[in-house]
């Protein structure tokens, strides 16, 4: 059973192109989160989704970046224009049911991770 | 807000016990994790606690949360070089109808010394 894959694992752009990351997740789990971590610093959530559907962007920049998950192939963070300040490593997770607020003790929603995209922006 | 603090370093000598602390604010944080993270890979969950426990042992880990001081602790016994790692705290709490993400503190990077 694959754990979540990412690709490409590195993936050097220079400003003003844009990067697509790419996250399929663990066999059986439908969703997907994705967090930037910045250099010497923890993970920051960005942005939430089951198939098809956004479910929370609140940790995601309002312009230029972007992030789907269609019924049909892997989750995709695109950023557009990149600069530098978006060098960072993009990692993907995923969990199966997310917790139930009726049963809290469910430890459904333990979110694998994948090794991340390393995005150096030139 | 959210918050999860760590300190930053720790050093040890092999095969004494390594202790990683952790504070967060969230006083509705429901479930608190560990994840070990090694150099260019990816995050490896370690343990869970969830909050209605004090503590929680796994082989060579063993996990303690202070609910009250909202401080949750990881201690290692008897730590081995190839734990030389960085070590993160998250916490996920009741937040809205999702409140799946993951609030992670700066992760606490272990040193073992042979």
């Amino acid at each position: 059973n694959a754990g979540v894959m990412q690709n490409p694992r590195h993936l050097v752009r220079r400003r003003g192109q844009e990067a697509r990351l790419r996250c399929s997740p663990m066999k059986g789990h439908s969703h997907v989160y994705w967090y930037r971590q910045l250099p010497e610093e923890g993970l920051k959530f960005m942005v939430y989704l089951q198939k098809e559907n956004i479910i929370d962007e609140s940790g995601m920049p309002k312009e230029r970046f972007s992030a789907e998950f269609p019924k049909e192939g892997p989750s995709i963070l695109r950023i557009q224009q990149v600069v530098r300040g978006d060098s960072a490593a993009y990692f993907c997770a995923s969990s199966t049911t997310p917790r139930e607020l009726s049963r809290p003790s469910q430890i459904k929603n333990i979110q694998y991770f994948g090794a991340g995209t390393r995005l150096s922006v030139l | 807000g959210e918050d999860v603090e760590q300190s930053l370093f720790l050093s040890v000598r092999e095969g004494d016990s390594s202790v990683i602390n952790c504070t967060y604010t969230d006083s509705s944080s429901t479930y608190l994790y560990w994840y070990k993270q090694e150099p260019g890979a990816g995050l490896q969950l370690l343990t869970y606690i969830f909050s209605n426990m004090d503590m929680k042992q796994d082989q060579r880990l063993t996990v303690l949360l202070n609910k009250k001081d909202k401080h949750l602790s990881l201690r290692i016994a008897d730590t081995q070089t190839g734990d030389s790692a960085i070590y993160f705290c998250a916490e996920m709490s009741f937040r809205n109808n999702a409140g799946n993400m993951l609030t992670f503190g700066g992760g606490t990077r272990l040193m073992v010394k042979p």
